[in-house]
C-alpha cells in the first residue's frame, strides 16, 4: 500500500533557525513526488516536484532533496512569514492520485 | 502558475439541506479534477477523480449518493453534499491537473452544518 509519513508533527524554530523536515515514503513506482504549502483556511500552494533519487531543487530559502526512501524539504534562515504547514505527496506510476502525509506544522518565532 | 477558484469559501447549512461547491479553472482546462476532505490537523482524503464527461471514480468508503460530483465542462467540477449532517462538516478542496503537470489547487470551503 502507497503510504506518505510526514515528521515532525510540529516544529516551532527561531528566526534564522535553519532546519530539515522529512517525508518518508513507500509507493510501487514513484512517478513524482510533491512539496506544498498550506496556510489556515486555505487550498495548497505548490512548492516543488521531485521525479528520481538524487534530484534537488531551491525555491528562495527552501530547497527539496529525494532519495529512493525520502524527501527532505531543508529550510535556511527561515523567517516568520515561512510558517505554515508543509505537506508531502507522492504519486504512483499509472495513476493520477496523490497519496499525501499529514504534514508538518511550522512555526516561525521572530 | 494556473488559477483554480473554488467557491464558496465557506459555508452553513441546516441539517437535511443539500450544499453545492463550484471548482473552475480559470486559466486552463482541466479534464481531470480531484475532491479531497480535510479535518483539522490532518491530511488530505481524496474522496473521488473527476474526469470531465463522464462519471467520477470515488474512493472506497465515499458515498456516491451522498457526494454527487459533475464534470459537465473542462473548466468545472460541481460537489453536492445532499442531505448534509453535522458529521459532513470539513474542509472540502478542489485540484485540477493541467495536462501532465502539477495539480493546482483551489482555496478550499469550510462547510459547517448545524
Amino acid at each position: 500500500e502507497d503510504q506518505v509519513t510526514q515528521s515532525p508533527e510540529a516544529l516551532r524554530l527561531q528566526e534564522g533557525e535553519s532546519s530539515s523536515l522529512n517525508c518518508s515514503y513507500t509507493v510501487s513506482g514513484l512517478r513524482g513526488l510533491f512539496w506544498y504549502r498550506q496556510d489556515p483556511g486555505k487550498g495548497p500552494e505548490f512548492l516543488f516536484t521531485l521525479y528520481s533519487a538524487g534530484e534537488e531543487k531551491e525555491k528562495e530559502r527552501l530547497k527539496a532533496t529525494l532519495t529512493k526512501k525520502e524527501s527532505f524539504l531543508h529550510i535556511t534562515a527561515p523567517k516568520p512569514e515561512d510558517s505554515a504547514t508543509y505537506l508531502c505527496a507522492v504519486q504512483a506510476v499509472n495513476t493520477d492520485k496523490l497519496i499525501f502525509g499529514t504534514g508538518t506544522r511550522l512555526q516561525v518565532f521572530p | 502558475g494556473a488559477v483554480v477558484s473554488q467557491h464558496p469559501s465557506w459555508v452553513i447549512c441546516k441539517s437535511g439541506t443539500s450544499v453545492k461547491i463550484e471548482c473552475r479553472s480559470l486559466d486552463f482546462q482541466a479534464t481531470t479534477m480531484f475532491w479531497y476532505r480535510q479535518f483539522p490537523k490532518q491530511s488530505l482524503m481524496l474522496m473521488a477523480t473527476s474526469n470531465e464527461g463522464s462519471k467520477a471514480t470515488y474512493e472506497q468508503g465515499v458515498e456516491k449518493d451522498k457526494f454527487l460530483i459533475n464534470h459537465a465542462s473542462l473548466t468545472l467540477s460541481t460537489l453536492t453534499v445532499t442531505s448534509a449532517h453535522p458529521e459532513d462538516s470539513s474542509f472540502y478542496i478542489c485540484s485540477a491537473r493541467k495536462g501532465n503537470e502539477k495539480l493546482f489547487f483551489g482555496s478550499g470551503t469550510q462547510l459547517s452544518v448545524l
